[in-house]
């Protein structure tokens, strides 16, 4: 297996515009996670995704955020609209339940 | 919220030394794990601790899990450069989420 797959890897959009990250869990996962990595706050856990049904959304930051997972194999973390306080390194990750979490290698997004 | 401290923050070492990182909570985590994250890279999970006492070794990193469960250190032995990265530990006190750290950036010089 690849493991977890996102793109792009990078992203720089103006403030004002709509952006949207891509993820692609491993096949059989049925755990899926969005983080945000930043200097000051660290690792922070944006959504979790239980067999593809929104479980815990409690990090999400506002209404400029939302997350789909429309099926097993694909999932969307969309900002609208993007802020410069929005620049950070989004992570998808998946698991099998209550287990081990793989990353995908990240989306640097800096928004200008 | 379950808050996890680390440190330190930054670590800048030469390459055989010895050092140890720690990682501090109030709160009681039903297990905590560390990962090792490199430049452009996701995390990766190196250990798992689930019993309050518990030491793991992973060739030259000992990881212990605090007798109350609310701490953890990680200590490496002869580092070596390729230890270099960001160290997080996570804390799991429910379903599959995870609390993080805000990490220890180590970097082990030759």
């Amino acid at each position: 297996d690849a493991g977890v797959i996102q793109s792009p890897r990078h992203e720089v959009t103006e403030m004002g515009q709509e952006v949207t990250l891509r993820c692609k869990p491993i096949s059989g996962h049925n755990s899926l996670f969005w983080y945000r990595q930043t200097m000051m706050r660290g690792l922070e856990l944006l959504i979790y995704f239980n067999n593809n049904v929104p479980i815990d959304d409690s990090g999400m930051p506002e209404d400029r955020f939302s997350a789909k997972m429309p099926n097993a194999s694909f999932s969307t973390l969309k900002i609208q609209p993007s802020e410069p306080r929005d620049s950070a390194v989004y992570f998808c990750a998946s698991s099998l339940v209550g287990q081990q979490a793989f990353f995908g290698q990240g989306t640097r997004l800096t928004v200008v | 919220t379950q808050l996890l401290e680390q440190s330190p923050q930054f670590l800048s070492i030469q390459e055989g030394e010895n050092l140890t990182v720690y990682c501090n909570s109030s709160s009681v985590f039903s297990s905590l794990q560390w990962y090792r994250q490199e430049p452009g890279e996701g995390p990766v999970l190196l250990v798992t601790v689930v019993t309050g006492g518990e030491v793991k070794k992973l060739k030259r990193l000992t990881f212990q899990f605090g007798d109350a469960r609310k701490d953890s250190s990680l200590h490496i032995t002869a580092a070596q450069p390729g230890d270099t990265g960001l160290y997080l530990c996570a804390g799991a006190a429910g379903y599959s989420t995870l609390t993080f750290g805000k990490g220890t950036m180590l970097l082990v010089s030759p």
